[in-house]
């Protein structure tokens, strides 16, 4: 059970968009900035949000973040085939005085 | 350019412990701080704890205080992470990765890691 709230799934055909919420609490990401992570199979995470809506350089601009109090969303825009991957918000929590990840959201291209 | 390279794939029996290798290349190893992060076979991302590589102060995750070391060699630009007592829930891959503005930027390729009799 993961302390930030991820659907499991999501799918979309190519050129569609797709938004993943991440849903959590005033100790973590209504107190703290968070982040999004690309997992690719096979591969480590790769950062792709970070400070709730600012993109890394390299990271193409159909991605994008926001945040309103407790809850967060990521939207891919434009969906192509090798944005299937796992998705995962992580933030800072005050009270756990540690970082929680969401469970991932596996996004499937059709 | 900036990289983490990790050290290689282990095999521990229960019980056992296992110390792995972070190598920071491209930055300045004290400049950040680390975080340590595995993934168990088919699951999510779990922290597990961090070290300051200039102080070697760190934090662990409640669940494996008393099972995890931290530490940092700023000579070889090196961090290390130790657990012990493993039992077969330690099977995972093990990722460190480099802590940016509260979010991590560069990440180690991981190390798997076996737990098995």
């Amino acid at each position: 059970q993961s302390v930030l709230t991820q659907p499991p799934s999501m799918s979309a055909a190519p050129g569609q968009r797709v938004t993943i919420s991440c849903s959590g609490s005033s100790s973590n990401i209504g107190s703290n900035f968070l982040s999004w992570y690309q997992q690719l199979p096979g591969a480590a995470p790769k950062l792709l949000i970070y400070d709730n809506f600012k993109r890394p350089s390299g990271i193409p601009d159909r991605f994008s973040g926001s945040k309103s109090g407790t809850s967060a969303t990521l939207d891919i825009s434009g969906l192509q085939t090798g944005d299937e991957a796992d998705y995962y918000c992580g933030v800072w929590d005050n009270s756990l005085r540690g970082v929680v990840f969401g469970g991932g959201t596996r996004v499937s291209v059709l | 350019q900036v990289q983490l390279v990790q050290s290689g794939a282990e095999v521990k029996k229960p019980g056992a412990s296992v110390k792995l290798s972070c190598t920071a290349s491209g930055y300045t190893l004290t400049s950040y701080d680390l975080y340590w992060v595995r993934q168990a076979p088919g699951q999510g991302l779990e922290w597990m704890g961090m070290i300051v590589p200039s102080a070697g102060g760190t934090i662990f995750a409640q669940k494996f205080q008393g099972r995890v070391t931290m530490t940092s060699d700023p000579s070889t630009s090196t961090v290390y992470m130790e657990l012990s007592s493993l039992r077969s829930e330690d099977t995972a891959v093990y990722f460190c990765a480099r802590v940016f503005s509260s979010s991590l930027d560069v990440w180690g390729q991981g190390t798997m890691v076996t737990v098995s009799s």
